[in-house]
């Protein structure tokens, strides 16, 4: 069974610029959620999706997007990107609808670097 | 404001040694609380998981970690550790009342051969 697929697995970008990240959950699970990864802020919760639609929101800026589409992928998008940007960004999915009783499954992550 | 707090950021053990990490949270609602491991170099993988019954959960490698409702405390242990469990380890509830899973700041375990 695979795991989380995130693509790609790495990203150099400049700043300014924007920047999508791909996430396939395992097959079978429909909620996706997204986390970001620095040394000082830790795990921080962007966002979660279920059956195409936002879920739950963190406390990041409108730069940060994402969306889900009918087979459950999820993309995540980053405008106008700054150098605090640079982070590992995580995709965890879970089974059926997620949520509370449920257990989230991570993937390896997208490393961006902002320069 | 709901939080989760990791006591220790960095802890480090020689092998044999018995390890405790604290992880308190501030949730109202029902809590699931699971604790996470990042080895060197991989991915987030589940170590054990909370979610109703008996307070003392075992999960993989050995670990164990013990719900207490009254203190708001859900501490990770291990008898006695070995060099393979160097790697950070993170706590993470989940409120009935958000949906989210929330993560603490990590503790990184360093264990010495």
């Amino acid at each position: 069974k695979a795991g989380v697929t995130q693509t790609p697995r790495y990203l150099i970008k400049t700043r300014g610029q924007q920047v999508t990240l791909s996430c396939s959950p395992i097959s079978g699970h429909r909620s996706v959620s997204w986390y970001q990864q620095t040394p000082g802020q830790g795990l921080q919760f962007l966002f979660e999706y279920f059956s195409e639609t936002q879920r739950n929101k963190g406390n990041f800026p409108g730069r940060f997007s994402g969306r889900q589409f009918s087979n459950s992928r999820s993309e995540m998008n980053v405008s106008t990107l700054e150098l605090g940007d640079s982070a590992l960004y995580l995709c965890a999915s879970s089974f059926g609808t997620g949520g509370l009783n449920t257990e989230a499954f991570f993937g390896q992550g997208t490393r961006l670097t902002v320069v | 404001a709901q939080s989760v707090s990791q006591h220790n950021h960095h802890v480090i053990l020689s092998e044999a040694a018995s390890l405790e990490l604290g992880c308190n949270y501030s949730y109202g609602g029902t809590v699931n609380l699971f604790w996470y491991v990042q080895y060197p170099g991989q991915h987030l993988q589940l170590l054990l998981k909370y979610f109703s019954g008996d307070p003392l959960v075992k999960g993989i490698k050995g670990f164990e970690a013990e719900f207490i409702k009254s203190k708001f405390s859900f501490n990770l242990r291990k008898p006695s550790v070995q060099w393979s469990d160097t790697a950070e380890y993170f706590c993470a509830p989940r409120s009935s009342n958000t949906g989210k899973l929330i993560f603490g700041q990590g503790t990184t375990l360093q264990v010495k051969p």
